[in-house]
């Protein structure tokens, strides 16, 4: 069965700080798809970063950016300079390249402080 | 933004009735998933379909039944509603193109309370 765990239920950083939210995943399959969501107070869902799991090079989108570590099955989460609409509940989440189920984590809820 | 619309946003029925929430897309993706959300638990999956009239069980299906009749359309029953069920649902449709395009689109979600 896959698994995705998000051991962190809640967080919170300074305005301007760097945070790292973790996740881990198991999977017995090769090849897969790794991603971040963001949950705002609005509830409307956002991505926020993905990564390919063949592909070694750490993805990055502007302040947000992963450290994808496969043999550990781990996908942690690090967002620079922290803003207050950085706010949100986040969701690490996966899908297998061979499944049809999309799997999703617990969630973290961060909470940036002024 | 994707066009995924969930009705209705709201809902407040009484325990044993039926309830149908509807999701409806207009991006042609084949994969649909129906999940709930609670406090503690994130996202679970209830039901998912990966075609017209297929359909399959997620990890929490027990009391939830859904059907696909074409591609713009996912229907999730609440055959006989309790308590338990009260929560927040979304739909949530995947675009399994090339990598750089695979992403799931999220409805708006609705809000289920069982009184």
């Amino acid at each position: 069965a896959q698994t995705v765990t998000q051991s962190q239920p809640e967080m919170s950083v300074q305005e301007a700080e760097t945070v790292t939210l973790s996740c881990t995943y198991d999977t017995s399959e090769n090849n897969y798809y790794l991603f971040w969501y963001k949950q705002p107070p609005s509830r409307q869902m956002i991505l926020v970063i993905r990564q390919e799991a063949y592909k070694q090079q750490n993805a990055t989108e502007n302040r947000f950016s992963v450290n994808f570590q496969k043999a550990a099955k781990s996908f942690s989460l690090k967002i620079s300079d922290s803003q207050l609409g950085d706010t949100a509940m986040y969701f690490c989440a996966f899908i297998t390249n061979t499944g049809n189920q999309f799997y999703f984590g617990t969630g973290t809820s961060l909470t940036v402080i002024p | 933004d994707a066009g995924i619309t969930q009705s209705p946003r709201h809902k407040v029925t009484e325990t044993g009735t039926p309830v149908t929430l509807r999701c409806h897309q207009t991006e042609n993706h084949r994969y649909m998933y129906w999940y709930r959300q609670d406090p503690g638990h994130g996202l679970r999956l209830i039901h998912y379909s990966y075609g017209v009239k297929d359909t399959d069980k997620g990890e929490v299906s027990d009391g939830y039944s859904v059907s696909r009749s074409k591609t713009e359309d996912f229907l999730l029953t609440l055959e006989s509603a309790t308590s338990s069920q009260t929560s927040v649902y979304f739909c949530a449709t995947l675009d399994r193109g090339h990598f750089m395009n695979t992403e799931a689109f999220f409805g708006q979600g609705t809000r289920l309370t069982v009184v």
